[in-house]
């Protein structure tokens, strides 16, 4: 049962574009939403978080949107820089609050120069 | 602030045979998790431990998995025997009240 689901692998996007990443979830009792970005050969390096209470949050180049009708989430790149080329988890905080993530498959970046 | 240390960095072993990792947590971190990433997917919870108390192994297959956290911080995860679906990435997280997960780098196990 995959509570949330990065449906596309991965994407391609010019440097200085916007780069946009998706993320669904079934569980409607999720009430606080993560991104998480990952280089080869290091661990999950958290990026930015949104609580259920709000739509939108904004931290420098990166904004999170939630739709919580839709139980829909994205992340918004802009502009997307080289260094941005890495793997991407959505996470989503467990109704037990106990601190427990469940993670998507991944997304993974490439910005091209 | 030094971060969650984890060793091994890489691990090839046969099946049936067994393994063990290590996690040091952040300093002053009362939770600590470990998470499996198998390749092309999100890593999954484990087990995760508050001081040194379980708090949620549901999804750690106890018949070949074991962990414990003795005196509430480092941690070891052990597999025996282990399988070829247990090639993975192990990841160590850890946390404290009000902060955010801190990961390790992760154990990058093989098994053959």
């Amino acid at each position: 049962d995959q509570q949330v689901k990065q449906n596309s692998p991965s994407l391609s996007v010019q440097e200085g574009r916007i780069s946009i990443l998706n993320c669904d979830y079934t569980n409607s009792m999720f009430d606080y939403f993560l991104w998480y970005k990952k280089y080869p050969a290091e661990g999950p390096t958290f990026l930015i978080s949104i609580s259920s209470i709000k739509d939108k949050n904004e931290d420098g180049r990166f904004t999170v949107f939630l739709n919580k009708s839709a139980k829909h989430l994205s992340l918004h790149i802009v502009p997307s820089q080289p260094g941005d080329s890495a793997v991407y988890f959505c996470a989503a905080s467990a109704p037990s609050n106990t601190g427990k993530l469940i993670f998507g498959q991944g997304t993974t970046l490439q910005v091209k120069p | 602030e030094a971060g969650v240390a984890q060793s091994p960095r890489y691990k090839i072993i046969e099946k049936r045979q067994s393994v063990a990792f290590w996690c040091n947590p952040i300093s002053g971190h009362a939770t600590l998790y470990w998470y499996q990433q198998i390749l092309g997917q999100g890593p999954k919870l484990l087990i995760q431990f508050q001081n040194n108390g379980v708090v949620d192994d549901s999804q750690l297959p106890k018949d070949r998995f074991s962990a414990e956290r003795l005196k509430g911080v480092d941690s070891t995860l052990k597999i025996q025997p282990a399988k070829l679906e247990d090639s993975a990435v192990y990841l160590c997280a850890s946390s404290s009240w009000g902060a955010g997960y801190t990961f390790g780098s992760g154990t990058r196990l093989t098994v053959v």
